[in-house]
């Protein structure tokens, strides 16, 4: 059975462009998660979407967004880079029954703004 | 690969020890617990997890201990392998909250 994949593995962008990067839960998995993990720091939650909806979102700015597809998969959006967007950004997915299932994490999209 | 996190508490075990990784979570509703481990260059991999109905749990080499008291888990591997050196930490969710908070974690070093 595939993992969760994410695309691209790299990316490099400048300050202010925009930024998308993509995830493929597992088969029969309905609920996806971001986390940005920086330098030096724990994993930081960004957004969590189940069954197509935004079910909660971290402390994050606006500029970062996402949306579910009806096959599950998943975009992270990230608008007007900034410098320390710069991290690794960590999808993970889930049955998503309630909220209390193991969740299964991809191998990340290293992300670094110039 | 690149390594997670330059400033983690780190914990360094002779191979053959075992070892005992503690995390303090923050929230007392917390109900249910995981532990991942993150090797570099690779995303988290689940370890094992733990309801708050429940104080301890055992896995294959590793154990959960959960005092809900002091809002303090630990993970305790047994005969500890070159292969379980990696950053370690754990996660918090309360039911229906839709969110997990996440400790910054351990790095476990095995010494040969």
């Amino acid at each position: 059975e595939a993992g969760v994949t994410q695309s691209p593995t790299h990316l490099i962008k400048t300050r202010g462009q925009q930024a998308t990067l993509r995830c493929s839960p597992i088969s029969g998995h309905t609920s996806v998660y971001w986390y940005q993990q920086a330098l030096g720091l724990g994993l930081q939650f960004l957004l969590w979407y189940d069954e197509g909806e935004e079910r909660n979102r971290g402390n994050f700015p606006p500029r970062f967004s996402g949306r579910q597809f009806p096959n599950y998969s998943s975009e992270l959006n990230v608008n007007a880079l900034e410098l320390e967007d710069s991290a690794l950004y960590l999808c993970a997915s889930s049955l998503g029954v309630g909220g209390q299932e193991t969740q299964y994490f991809g191998p990340g999209t290293r992300l670094l703004v110039l | 690969g690149e390594s997670v996190g330059l400033h983690l508490p780190t914990l360094s075990v002779q191979e053959g020890d075992n070892s005992i990784i503690n995390c303090a979570y923050s929230n007392s509703a917390s109900d249910y617990f995981i532990w991942y481990k993150q090797e570099s260059g690779k995303g988290p991999q689940f370890i094992i997890d733990i309801r708050s109905n429940m104080d301890k749990r055992q896995g294959q080499r590793v154990t959960v201990l959960l005092n809900k008291t002091v809002k303090h888990l630990s993970l305790q591997i047994a005969a500890t392998q070159p292969g379980d050196s990696a950053v370690y930490f754990c996660a918090e969710n309360t039911r229906g909250t839709y969110k997990y908070i996440f400790g910054t974690g351990t790095r476990l070093k095995v010494l040969a």
